[in-house]
């Protein structure tokens, strides 16, 4: 069965200093990889996408990247962290499939804390 | 992608049916209704999805209204588990050599079972 990684479950990190989020899956081949983020009382808003090694899109404008340096390894970098960038950092996958139905599958996220 | 109104709360009696509304009023023929939870602190978790059918699972059953304009969730027998923050989502499938798509999160219904 599929399943998928995520860490660190915490994080605390000061203003300026960089990120590194991780999210690896097992079990499944050339999964669509998501990175979503969750601030406090809102929805969950999507930050990056995956259809491949090396393919990223952005939807949102901001202080973030990711990169996907394999198949099931998904990144959610920073060089320098803003008060802005705390949240509820969340991966996910989906199997590319033939019709596109498939559903997210989430990881247990990363609650991220800038001071 | 169309959208989706859900009460912003429910409560719902532990044993009893909990039945979650969601309407989109503006969904197309080729969008899919998918239902996902999120536990307190936890990744949202995939439910159940469809497109005209009714569907039934383990966890639920949806309910697809005939001129697709809206749809409920029935979590048949609710415990004090599933409390929890339930979405609503519209979204069409899309292939693209390969398929690749998202999902937007509102803000959902917070479903509270009380024992």
């Amino acid at each position: 069965s599929q399943t998928i990684h995520q860490w660190p479950a915490t994080l605390v990190q000061p203003v300026g200093s960089p990120l590194s989020l991780e999210c690896t899956v097992e079990g499944t081949s050339n999964p669509n990889l998501y990175w979503y983020r969750q601030a406090a009382g809102r929805g969950l808003q999507l930050l990056f996408y995956s259809v491949g090694i090396g393919q990223i899109s952005s939807e949102v404008p901001q202080n973030l990247s990711a990169s996907r340096p394999q198949d099931r390894q998904f990144i959610l970098s920073s060089k320098k962290l803003l008060l802005s960038d705390s949240g509820f950092y969340l991966c996910a996958w989906s199997d590319p499939g033939l019709t596109g139905n498939s559903p997210l599958h989430f990881g247990n996220g990363t609650r991220l804390t800038v001071t | 992608d169309a959208k989706t109104t859900q009460p912003t709360s429910m409560d719902c009696a532990e044993g009893r049916a909990a039945n979650l509304p969601c309407n989109h009023s503006t969904i197309s023929g080729n969008e899919y209704v998918y239902w996902y939870r999120q536990i307190h602190s936890q990744g949202p978790q995939y439910i159940i999805h469809g497109l005209k059918n009714n569907e039934t699972n383990e966890m639920a059953s949806l309910i697809i209204t005939e001129d697709r304009k809206s749809s409920t969730l029935i979590l048949p027998h609710a415990t004090l588990r599933d409390t929890a923050v339930y979405y609503c989502i519209v979204r069409v499938a899309r292939s693209s050599g390969g398929s690749n798509y998202k999902l937007t999160f509102g803000k959902g219904t917070l479903l509270t079972v009380n024992p």
